[in-house]
């Protein structure tokens, strides 16, 4: 079964602090990777996308995450956080026709 | 585009009622995926509607069960409620793939069975 993994549930940082959120997933071959956000009282949304090219994909709001085929991983980074960062973060795998979400990371930023 | 619809907002209901979630996606898309969130356990998937059929289903009782109509809007219908269904029932519409290419959610149905 496709599974994925998110290492940290609970994030507390400073703001301008740098962040990293694992994501692991379980299988190979061809994948579509994706992170999403959910701010506080707000829907899920896209943050960004890799379908394949460049491993080192930008999104929204000075997100970036980084593929790493052998590690089977893909990390979300952003060099300093915000304290409106503060949110839900879901990191999701398509293949063959499937979805799976990671169980989320809440982070929080203190001002 | 309008964005991804889903009524009620709020529900509560009790014990061995019936409940109809309804979603309507962004025009145009013609998949419909639906998701139960909950604290403990993240995103699990319901079911998966494609051109008004069934194209997956996840590890859910019978007691759920869901369809799309012809212009592509869905609802999902959860019979004879437990205690453990309460979550936000999200619903996400994507143009054809299961989320393939991404997701656009719906602000969710929160239901409480009490």
């Amino acid at each position: 079964a496709q599974s994925v993994s998110q290492h940290n549930h609970h994030v507390i940082l400073s703001e301008a602090a740098s962040l990293e959120l694992g994501c692991n997933y379980s299988y190979g071959g061809t994948v579509n990777l994706f992170w999403y956000v959910q701010y506080p009282g707000q829907h899920l949304q896209l943050l960004l996308k890799y379908f394949s090219g460049d491993p080192l994909v930008k999104g929204i709001k000075g997100f970036e995450a980084e593929f790493i085929k052998s590690k089977f991983s893909f990390n979300l980074r952003k060099p300093s956080v915000q304290w409106s960062d503060t949110a839900e973060y879901f990191c999701a795998v398509w293949r063959a026709g499937k979805s799976t979400f990671g169980d989320g990371t809440t982070l929080t930023v203190k001002p | 585009k309008a964005g991804v619809t889903q009524t009620p907002r709020y529900l509560i209901k009790t014990r061995g009622q019936q409940v109809t979630l309804s979603c309507s996606p962004i025009s145009g898309h013609r998949s419909v995926s639906w998701y139960q969130q909950t604290p403990g356990q993240g995103l699990q998937f319901l079911f998966e509607y494609f051109s008004e059929t069934q194209r997956n289903k996840g590890n859910f009782p019978g007691r759920f069960s869901g369809r799309q109509f012809s212009n592509s809007r869905s609802e999902m219908n959860v019979s004879t409620l437990e205690l453990g269904d309460s979550a936000l029932y999200l619903c996400a519409s994507s143009l054809e793939g299961q989320g393939e290419y991404g997701y656009t959610f719906g602000s969710g149905t929160r239901l409480t069975v009490v």
